[in-house]
């Protein structure tokens, strides 16, 4: 079974850009959550979909915004880049109901730099 | 205050010894608690999770729960520098949309010496 998919897997951008991050969930899994692992900190929880609608947000400013397509695919947009937005952008997903126990399954993860 | 604390470490041990990872959490309504192991630059990997207070064991892996003392423990017995990495705990609880979300601590790193 594959596992959940994370592209690029690096991105080097300056700031004030955007940022695009793309994640595909296990087969079947209809949550898919975004993190922010910035270096030597913990997972800082970002935006969680499920079936196509944001269920949750975390402390982060709207210019970290998502959605989730049809097949449950995800991207994660980043506007107007800071320095500080370097990180290692982490995606999981969750089987359904999200209600369960909401084990998360992670992707390798995107590294973001900001020049 | 944080809901869920964890030690960052890092914490070194020699090969063979037995690792306890911990975290205490303060909200009662955690119920489903697991642990996580990530490697450098890699995404965090579901080790085992658990639901009631109690142990839990697979392989060289112990889980242990206590409710009374919102307390958790990983036990690594007969470590290998392979654990080397970052053990995060996390705590799921019911949301009032019905859903559960996930809170994760900090991680701790730890580093098993040949």
């Amino acid at each position: 079974e594959a596992g959940v998919t994370q592209s690029p897997t690096h991105l080097i951008k300056t700031r004030g850009q955007q940022a695009t991050l793309r994640c595909s969930p296990i087969s079947g899994h209809t949550s898919v959550y975004w993190y922010q692992q910035a270096l030597g900190l913990g997972l800082q929880f970002l935006l969680w979909y499920d079936e196509g609608e944001e269920r949750n947000r975390g402390n982060f400013p709207p210019r970290f915004s998502g959605r989730q397509f049809p097949n449950y695919s995800s991207e994660l947009n980043v506007n107007a880049l800071e320095l500080e937005d370097s990180a290692l952008y982490l995606c999981a997903s969750s089987p359904p109901p999200a209600g369960a126990v909401n084990t998360q399954y992670f992707g390798p993860g995107t590294r973001l730099t900001v020049l | 205050q944080k809901e869920v604390e964890q030690d960052p470490g890092p914490l070194s041990v020699p090969e063979g010894a037995i690792v306890s990872l911990n975290c205490t959490y303060s909200n009662s309504a955690f119920q489903y608690f697991m642990w996580y192991r990530q490697y450098s630059r890699k995404g965090p990997e579901l080790l085992m999770y658990t639901y009631s207070s109690g142990n839990k064991e697979d392989g060289r892996f112990t889980a242990q729960v206590d409710k009374s003392s919102k307390y958790i423990s990983l036990f690594i017995r007969d470590s290998q520098p392979s654990d080397s990495a970052t053990y995060l705990c996390a705590m799921s609880k019911l949301m009032d949309t019905g859903r559960r979300a996930l809170t994760f601590g900090s991680g701790t790193r730890l580093q098993v010496q040949p």
